[in-house]
């Protein structure tokens, strides 16, 4: 149980175009589902908190309008980098928590994003 | 937001060997995750521990929080190479925080045949 997947697992695309990051828990409803970014050899770092049917909640320092985060139901969310340019390429992972009042998270295998 | 410290934050042994991290804050925490994220993959929680005094075991791993709640140590029996990647631990971010963990710095665990 608690199965998070997350696609695509690897995507290159150029400078200036958008991607699109899909989060799915496969086997349970997703209270809760968060999104961050991880640069090698380095511990996660948290850029939003969603929850399904409200607006994302972004850490400090993290543009909004650049990762578009949507949480259209229980057991999805997508990030979107938009207009994205090298800078954004690393390791983006998404994890989902069950129930309210429950700290554990699981967490989806990850996005390598290169962007050229 | 409370912070956790951990420790030591790079660890190369040969297999055999045992090892333990630790993780310690100034904060006490309802309770304190670890996971295990190997290189290219999403971190795997290993356990929750939620007792003051706990003690944990997942076959060669042992599990501690402590007794005042504001320290976890993973300790690691017989190393083996499987046992290599980065472990994180966990703990509630604190305040109005919607389940939000704050995360140790990681160790990068690397065991040698």
């Amino acid at each position: 149980g608690a199965v998070v997947s997350q696609h695509p697992s690897r995507v290159i695309c150029k400078s200036g175009t958008s991607v699109k990051i899909e989060c799915r828990s496969l086997d349970f409803q997703a209270t809760t589902m968060f999104w961050y970014r991880q640069f090698p050899k380095q511990s996660l770092m948290l850029m939003a908190t969603s929850n399904e049917g409200s607006k994302a909640t972004y850490e400090q320092g993290v543009e909004k309008d650049k990762f578009l985060i949507n949480h259209a139901s229980l057991t999805l969310s997508t990030l979107t980098v938009t207009s994205a340019h090298p800078e954004d390429s690393s390791f983006y992972i998404c994890s989902a928590r069950g129930r309210v009042g429950v700290f554990e998270q699981y967490f989806g295998p990850g996005t390598r994003l290169t962007v050229t | 937001t409370q912070l956790l410290e951990q420790s030591p934050q790079f660890l190369s042994i040969q297999e055999g060997e045992n090892l333990t991290v630790y993780c310690n804050s100034s904060s006490v925490f309802s309770s304190l995750q670890w996971y295990r994220q190997e290189p290219g993959e999403g971190p795997v929680l290993l356990v929750t521990v939620v007792t003051g005094g706990e003690v944990k075991k997942l076959k060669r791993l042992t599990f501690q929080f402590g007794d005042a709640r504001k320290d976890s140590s993973l300790h690691i029996t017989a190393a083996q190479p499987g046992d290599t990647g980065l472990y994180l631990c966990a703990g509630p971010a604190g305040g109005t925080s919607y389940g939000k963990l704050t995360f140790g710095q990681g160790t990068i665990l690397t065991v040698h045949p």
